[in-house]
Protein backbone atom coordinates (compact mmCIF):
# COMPACT_ATOMS: atom_id res chain seq x y z
CA UNK A 1 0.00 0.00 0.00
CA UNK A 2 1.62 3.45 -1.50
CA UNK A 3 2.31 5.78 2.20
CA UNK A 4 -0.64 8.32 1.00
CA UNK A 5 -3.43 8.31 -1.93
CA UNK A 6 -5.07 10.86 -3.21
CA UNK A 7 -7.52 10.75 -5.95
CA UNK A 8 -5.58 13.44 -8.64
CA UNK A 9 -8.54 14.80 -9.78
CA UNK A 10 -9.32 16.94 -11.84
CA UNK A 11 -12.50 17.03 -10.35
CA UNK A 12 -14.52 19.81 -12.09
CA UNK A 13 -17.79 21.35 -10.18
CA UNK A 14 -19.97 24.05 -10.90
CA UNK A 15 -20.41 27.37 -8.58
CA UNK A 16 -22.23 26.68 -5.37
CA UNK A 17 -21.29 22.91 -5.38
CA UNK A 18 -20.13 20.61 -2.60
CA UNK A 19 -17.13 18.61 -3.40
CA UNK A 20 -15.26 16.10 -1.16
CA UNK A 21 -11.59 14.77 -1.42
CA UNK A 22 -9.90 11.71 0.51
CA UNK A 23 -6.78 11.43 1.37
CA UNK A 24 -5.78 7.94 2.43
CA UNK A 25 -2.22 6.87 4.20
CA UNK A 26 -0.74 3.98 5.15
CA UNK A 27 0.87 3.90 9.16
CA UNK A 28 -1.49 3.76 11.85
CA UNK A 29 0.85 5.48 14.28
CA UNK A 30 0.57 8.44 12.13
CA UNK A 31 0.10 11.74 13.87
CA UNK A 32 -0.73 15.16 13.16
CA UNK A 33 -2.70 15.64 9.80
CA UNK A 34 -3.15 19.12 7.39
CA UNK A 35 -4.89 20.29 4.59
CA UNK A 36 -2.59 22.53 2.37
CA UNK A 37 -3.68 24.61 -0.66
CA UNK A 38 -1.38 25.00 -3.57
CA UNK A 39 -2.30 27.60 -6.19
CA UNK A 40 -0.97 26.99 -9.68
CA UNK A 41 2.65 27.50 -9.76
CA UNK A 42 2.97 28.80 -6.16
CA UNK A 43 3.79 27.79 -2.49
CA UNK A 44 1.51 25.60 -0.88
CA UNK A 45 -0.43 27.30 2.04
CA UNK A 46 -1.98 26.29 4.73
CA UNK A 47 -5.84 25.39 4.60
CA UNK A 48 -6.37 23.84 7.72
CA UNK A 49 -5.40 21.29 10.60
CA UNK A 50 -7.46 17.76 11.00
CA UNK A 51 -8.78 16.47 14.16
CA UNK A 52 -10.15 13.07 15.08
CA UNK A 53 -13.48 15.11 16.45
CA UNK A 54 -13.46 17.40 12.77
CA UNK A 55 -12.23 21.17 12.14
CA UNK A 56 -14.67 23.26 10.70
CA UNK A 57 -13.79 27.02 8.82
CA UNK A 58 -16.57 28.46 7.16
CA UNK A 59 -17.34 26.44 4.35
CA UNK A 60 -14.41 24.10 4.78
CA UNK A 61 -14.98 20.27 7.27
CA UNK A 62 -12.11 18.34 7.43
CA UNK A 63 -12.09 14.91 8.63
CA UNK A 64 -10.32 12.16 10.12
CA UNK A 65 -11.29 8.77 10.57
CA UNK A 66 -8.34 6.86 12.37
CA UNK A 67 -10.19 3.33 11.75
CA UNK A 68 -10.02 3.60 8.31
CA UNK A 69 -6.73 5.48 8.17
CA UNK A 70 -8.21 8.58 6.03
CA UNK A 71 -8.95 12.30 6.12
CA UNK A 72 -11.28 14.27 4.10
CA UNK A 73 -11.38 17.64 3.42
CA UNK A 74 -15.46 18.77 2.47
CA UNK A 75 -15.96 22.76 0.54
CA UNK A 76 -19.25 23.75 0.47
CA UNK A 77 -20.64 25.73 -1.69
CA UNK A 78 -17.86 26.55 -3.91
CA UNK A 79 -16.28 29.54 -5.49
CA UNK A 80 -14.14 30.22 -8.44
CA UNK A 81 -11.79 31.19 -6.10
CA UNK A 82 -11.85 27.57 -4.48
CA UNK A 83 -9.95 26.44 -8.02
CA UNK A 84 -6.56 24.95 -6.42
CA UNK A 85 -4.56 21.74 -5.39
CA UNK A 86 -5.18 20.63 -2.34
CA UNK A 87 -2.46 18.80 -0.96
CA UNK A 88 -3.13 16.50 2.57
CA UNK A 89 -0.08 15.97 4.61
CA UNK A 90 0.64 13.72 7.38
CA UNK A 91 3.67 13.56 10.07
CA UNK A 92 4.51 10.03 10.52
CA UNK A 93 7.17 10.20 13.45
CA UNK A 94 8.97 12.37 12.16
CA UNK A 95 8.21 11.46 8.47
CA UNK A 96 6.77 14.11 7.08
CA UNK A 97 4.72 13.01 3.61
CA UNK A 98 2.61 15.42 1.33
CA UNK A 99 -0.17 13.37 -1.16
CA UNK A 100 0.20 14.40 -4.58
CA UNK A 101 -2.52 16.29 -4.52
CA UNK A 102 -6.04 17.04 -5.96
CA UNK A 103 -6.87 19.38 -8.33
CA UNK A 104 -10.28 20.98 -7.85
CA UNK A 105 -11.74 23.33 -10.71
CA UNK A 106 -14.90 25.46 -10.39
CA UNK A 107 -16.52 26.63 -13.04
CA UNK A 108 -19.26 29.22 -13.51
CA UNK B 1 7.81 40.22 8.56
CA UNK B 2 8.61 38.73 4.96
CA UNK B 3 8.15 35.21 6.45
CA UNK B 4 9.90 32.88 4.31
CA UNK B 5 11.82 34.12 1.70
CA UNK B 6 14.08 32.21 -1.30
CA UNK B 7 16.75 33.32 -4.07
CA UNK B 8 17.30 32.56 -6.79
CA UNK B 9 13.63 32.54 -8.50
CA UNK B 10 14.67 30.81 -11.08
CA UNK B 11 17.99 29.44 -12.20
CA UNK B 12 19.43 26.81 -15.23
CA UNK B 13 22.44 24.90 -14.28
CA UNK B 14 24.50 22.75 -16.70
CA UNK B 15 25.13 19.38 -15.39
CA UNK B 16 28.05 18.79 -13.09
CA UNK B 17 27.67 22.27 -11.98
CA UNK B 18 26.78 23.39 -8.04
CA UNK B 19 24.87 25.91 -6.43
CA UNK B 20 23.68 27.06 -3.13
CA UNK B 21 19.10 27.74 -3.00
CA UNK B 22 19.11 30.52 -0.31
CA UNK B 23 16.28 30.48 2.57
CA UNK B 24 15.85 33.12 4.85
CA UNK B 25 13.01 33.05 7.70
CA UNK B 26 12.66 36.48 9.86
CA UNK B 27 9.88 34.88 12.11
CA UNK B 28 11.86 33.24 14.46
CA UNK B 29 11.13 29.61 13.85
CA UNK B 30 13.21 26.68 14.71
CA UNK B 31 11.94 24.12 12.63
CA UNK B 32 12.62 24.77 9.12
CA UNK B 33 12.37 22.57 5.94
CA UNK B 34 13.57 21.81 2.30
CA UNK B 35 11.17 19.77 0.12
CA UNK B 36 11.25 18.91 -4.18
CA UNK B 37 8.27 19.34 -6.19
CA UNK B 38 8.62 17.45 -9.49
CA UNK B 39 5.48 18.10 -12.01
CA UNK B 40 2.27 16.73 -10.63
CA UNK B 41 3.68 15.02 -7.86
CA UNK B 42 3.35 16.05 -4.09
CA UNK B 43 6.37 17.62 -2.88
CA UNK B 44 8.95 15.21 -0.94
CA UNK B 45 11.35 16.14 1.87
CA UNK B 46 15.39 16.70 1.35
CA UNK B 47 16.49 17.73 4.64
CA UNK B 48 14.97 19.55 7.64
CA UNK B 49 16.26 21.12 10.57
CA UNK B 50 15.01 21.31 14.21
CA UNK B 51 17.08 24.31 14.85
CA UNK B 52 20.85 26.47 14.48
CA UNK B 53 23.32 23.76 13.90
CA UNK B 54 20.70 20.58 13.78
CA UNK B 55 19.82 18.88 10.35
CA UNK B 56 18.56 15.71 9.80
CA UNK B 57 18.03 13.50 6.11
CA UNK B 58 14.41 13.23 4.77
CA UNK B 59 12.91 11.17 2.25
CA UNK B 60 15.23 12.06 -0.64
CA UNK B 61 18.73 13.99 0.69
CA UNK B 62 20.95 12.40 -2.06
CA UNK B 63 22.90 14.83 -3.89
CA UNK B 64 21.95 17.49 -1.68
CA UNK B 65 23.28 19.10 1.52
CA UNK B 66 22.25 21.59 3.82
CA UNK B 67 23.67 23.82 6.95
CA UNK B 68 22.25 25.41 9.51
CA UNK B 69 24.28 28.34 11.13
CA UNK B 70 21.83 30.50 12.44
CA UNK B 71 17.79 30.37 13.40
CA UNK B 72 16.90 32.55 10.46
CA UNK B 73 19.12 30.76 7.44
CA UNK B 74 18.74 27.21 6.02
CA UNK B 75 21.04 26.80 2.54
CA UNK B 76 20.65 23.68 0.27
CA UNK B 77 23.72 23.11 -1.84
CA UNK B 78 23.32 20.97 -4.73
CA UNK B 79 27.15 20.00 -5.49
CA UNK B 80 26.85 17.78 -8.97
CA UNK B 81 24.21 19.27 -10.60
CA UNK B 82 22.25 16.11 -12.48
CA UNK B 83 18.88 16.11 -14.85
CA UNK B 84 17.11 14.26 -12.13
CA UNK B 85 17.51 17.30 -9.83
CA UNK B 86 14.92 19.57 -12.64
CA UNK B 87 12.54 20.58 -10.00
CA UNK B 88 11.05 23.39 -8.02
CA UNK B 89 12.46 23.46 -4.40
CA UNK B 90 10.40 24.77 -1.53
CA UNK B 91 11.64 25.95 1.80
CA UNK B 92 9.54 26.17 4.34
CA UNK B 93 9.67 26.85 8.30
CA UNK B 94 7.74 25.68 11.74
CA UNK B 95 7.16 26.92 14.87
CA UNK B 96 5.76 24.43 17.14
CA UNK B 97 7.35 21.03 16.04
CA UNK B 98 8.63 19.11 13.35
CA UNK B 99 6.08 18.83 10.24
CA UNK B 100 3.60 21.20 12.47
CA UNK B 101 1.98 24.41 10.37
CA UNK B 102 4.33 25.09 7.89
CA UNK B 103 4.84 28.68 5.73
CA UNK B 104 6.25 28.05 3.05
CA UNK B 105 8.81 30.73 0.68
CA UNK B 106 7.72 31.58 -2.64
CA UNK B 107 10.24 27.83 -4.14
CA UNK B 108 12.80 28.27 -6.77
CA UNK B 109 12.80 26.74 -10.21
CA UNK B 110 15.79 24.64 -11.01
CA UNK B 111 16.47 23.48 -14.86
CA UNK B 112 19.44 21.32 -15.29
CA UNK B 113 20.83 21.28 -18.55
Amino acid sequence: RKEVEQDPGPFNVPEGATVAFNCTYSNSASQSFFWYRQDCRKEPKLLMSVYSSGNEDGRFTAQLNRASQYISLLIRDSKLSDSATYLCFYNQGGKLIFGQGTELSVKP
Amino acid sequence: NAGVTQTPKFRILKIGQSMTLQCTQDMNHNYMYWYRQDPGMGLKLIYYSVGAGITDKGEVPNGYNVSRSTTEDFPLRLELAAPSQTSVYFCASSTTGVGETQYFGPGTRLLVL
